[in-house]
């Protein structure tokens, strides 16, 4: 089945204890991104990754890390996480090929206390 | 630079209500739009999208049509259900997402 795995998909931490959240697709996509989704704000893009080794800062990246060693894979990496970054997370995928549209992750949901 | 406009929600509507969620943007060139709807407790799925000018993406009873001329994708349903109660977003190409209106349909 064609997806996108994203794990954990609840996580309670405290201010400045390092994470980090995979992101998985089966589908051989070359474009993934993360996104946070905020009451009010909609959905913002935090990273996006066009290919493997080939990442870029989205609206909201100040906080994050990310890397693209696999093609599968997209991690995101909180290294010192604040309550500010309280959040529901999406990894999403898609393909190359224009007009494609992208396939998201379940999503998870991040508090900092 | 390219951006999406829609709607500020909440909607609340009765079953069987005709239902439009405003949606308009701005970009270069010839941009693909989308529709995406998220359920309660899910990740972002396809609802339809358009390619190109006046084309018309529809499913599930939903429809919006590309238009050019008034840079809007505008979502439509004539008759809405309980179960059509979702986060409605709109998006342009790949990375451009409208801030999603929440759709409540009451029995």
């Amino acid at each position: 089945e064609a997806q996108v795995t994203q794990n954990p998909r609840y996580l309670i931490t405290v201010t400045g204890k390092k994470l980090t959240v995979t992101c998985s697709q089966n589908m051989n996509h070359e474009y993934m991104s993360w996104y946070r989704q905020d009451p009010g704000l909609g959905l913002r893009q935090i990273y996006y990754s066009m290919n493997v080794e080939v990442t870029d800062k989205g609206d909201v990246p100040e906080g994050y890390k990310v890397s693209r060693k696999e093609k599968r894979n997209f991690p995101l990496i909180l290294e010192s996480p604040s309550p500010n970054q309280t959040s529901l997370y999406f990894c999403a995928s898609s393909s190359k090929r224009e007009n494609n549209e992208q396939f998201f992750g379940p999503g998870t949901r991040l508090t900092v206390l | 630079g390219d951006s999406v406009t829609q709607m500020e929600g909440p909607v609340t509507l009765s079953e069987e209500a005709f239902l439009t969620i405003n949606c308009t943007y701005t970009a270069t060139g010839y941009p693909s739009l989308f529709w995406y709807v998220q359920y309660p407790g899910e990740g972002l799925q396809l609802l339809l999208k358009a390619t190109k000018a006046d084309d018309k993406g529809s499913n599930k009873g939903f429809e919006a049509t590309y238009r050019k001329e008034t840079t809007s994708f505008h979502l439509e349903k004539g008759s809405v259900q309980v179960s059509d109660s979702a986060v409605y977003f709109c998006a342009l190409d790949k990375f451009y997402f409208g801030s999603g209106t929440k759709l409540n349909v009451k029995p």
